[in-house]
């Protein structure tokens, strides 16, 4: 079936470091997602990317999209406290109907040290 | 508040027990999903509606769960005979559209002891 693999599982940054997470598909998507859960949060949508080679960005927030639409990345630029949190990336599942049928990732858990 | 609601946030359960969890999408969106999360894991998805109708079940919805959507509005889920390997997350979450968005819902944390 399809799976979506995140690494790393942990980073643990000072404030002011940069981080990445890289996530990679076993199937061609035709977009993905990322979201971001609070500690004792629920997801909160980030951004989408859809077309191959995408990138976008949000602030400090920089996503990209393979070129093979198979494997995706988000990078943070200069850390903060309130970017504590696990960034995962979802994929749609096979099948119509919607985007938002997804398959996720085991996430990245961010820890930021002031 | 017009973002998803869940009811209840927390629930402990015997084993053996039937629960029900409720969700309220926000208005007017016609697609709802239902997702599990366990500690350490992503989301797992579980089922979707379209107004009232149930178009896709996951393997993980074991014939102890069923979901239903009666009026295309709220959405109920309810697991019969709990088992101990049902305690997780249970999350919801809605969208206007199948190109748009979901926005998650806070959760029913299920604690079966």
């Amino acid at each position: 079936g399809q799976q979506v693999m995140q690494i790393p599982q942990y980073q643990h940054v000072q404030e002011g470091e940069d981080f990445t997470t890289y996530c990679n598909s076993s199937t061609t998507l035709s977009n993905i997602q990322w979201y971001k859960q609070r500690p004792g949060g629920h997801p909160v949508f980030l951004i989408q990317l859809v077309k191959s080679g995408e990138v976008k960005k949000q602030k400090r927030l920089t996503f990209q999209f393979g070129e093979a639409k198979k494997n995706s990345s988000l990078h943070i630029t200069a850390t903060q406290t309130t970017d504590v949190g696990t960034y995962f990336c979802a994929g749609p599942r096979f099948g119509g109907g919607s985007n938002y049928k997804l398959t996720f990732g085991k996430g990245t858990l961010l820890t930021v040290n002031p | 508040d017009t973002g998803v609601s869940q009811d209840p946030r927390h629930k402990i359960t015997k084993r053996g027990q039937n629960v029900t969890f409720r969700c309220d999408p926000i208005s007017e969106h016609n697609r709802l999903y239902w997702y599990r999360q366990t500690l350490g894991q992503g989301p797992e998805f579980l089922t979707y509606f379209q107004n009232e109708a149930q178009l896709e079940k996951s393997r993980l919805l074991s014939d102890r769960f069923s979901a239903e959507r009666p009026k295309g509005s709220f959405s109920t889920l309810e697991i019969q005979r709990t088992e101990q390997g049902d305690s997780a997350m249970y999350l919801c979450a809605s969208s206007a559209r199948a190109d748009i968005e979901a926005f998650f819902g806070q959760g029913t944390r299920l604690t079966v002891v």
